[in-house]
């Protein structure tokens, strides 16, 4: 199955931009990169979706180069309630694979 | 509007003994997926739904796990001879068609066999 890495844990203070970088060297063509989040005791939740270039929503931008190996998601002026686990993956024709995810603690 | 929800919201059951697990999904969404979570892990896909039929049920662990959507709209996760190693959070998702769609996941159902 297709497979992404993405660092285990991030920390950032509140206000800041926080960029976390996923790597998936084997994307297929046919597959979009998708971020979710996951609040604990909730299930995860759509935060953005993109082929390639870049793509801007209410919360959050995806940076992809023109190579697909990676993404970035980034999320502006983070405050305490983005503290969560975000999770990298591919949606397209195969099962969704969730890794362990990016761990992000806001601090105030 | 209403979003997916679970039931129950946790099940505590013994070693051995059969559960089922409900999720009803956003009315109109013909794909359905169900999910396994254990702790600092993410989700595990486990089986997904076009309409009443399983698309895909290539995370299904071993023949103790089952899941039915007889009329493509409630789906149930039906466990036999639980055991230990089964307790986890259960994840069900929905979206309007194929996979490539945003997935909306309920609240999960927690599932403890002692």
């Amino acid at each position: 199955l297709a497979k992404t890495t993405q660092p285990i844990s991030m920390d950032s203070y509140e206000g800041q931009e926080v960029n976390i970088t996923c790597s998936h060297n084997n994307i297929a063509t046919n597959d979009y990169i998708t971020w979710y989040q996951q609040f604990p005791s909730q299930g995860p939740r759509f935060i953005i979706q993109g082929y390639k270039t870049k793509v801007t929503n209410e919360v959050a931008s995806l940076f992809i180069p023109a190579d697909r190996k990676s993404s970035t998601l980034s999320l502006p002026r983070v405050s305490l309630s983005d503290t969560a686990v975000y999770y990298c993956l591919f949606s397209g024709n195969t099962p969704l694979v969730f890794g362990k995810g990016t761990r992000l603690s806001v601090i105030a | 509007g209403a979003g997916v929800s679970q039931t129950p919201s946790n099940k505590v059951t013994e070693k051995g003994k059969y559960v089922e697990l409900r999720c009803d999904p956003i009315s109109g969404h013909t794909a359905l997926y169900w999910y396994r979570q254990s702790l600092g892990q993410g989700p595990e896909f486990l089986i997904y739904f076009q309409g009443t039929g399983a698309a895909d049920d290539s995370g299904l662990p071993n023949d103790r796990f089952f899941a039915v959507r007889p009329e493509g709209s409630v789906s149930t996760l039906k466990i036999q001879r639980t055991e230990r190693g089964d307790s986890a959070m259960y994840l069900c998702a929905s979206s309007l068609n194929r996979q490539y769609n945003e997935q909306f996941f309920g609240p999960g159902t927690r599932l403890t066999v002692l």
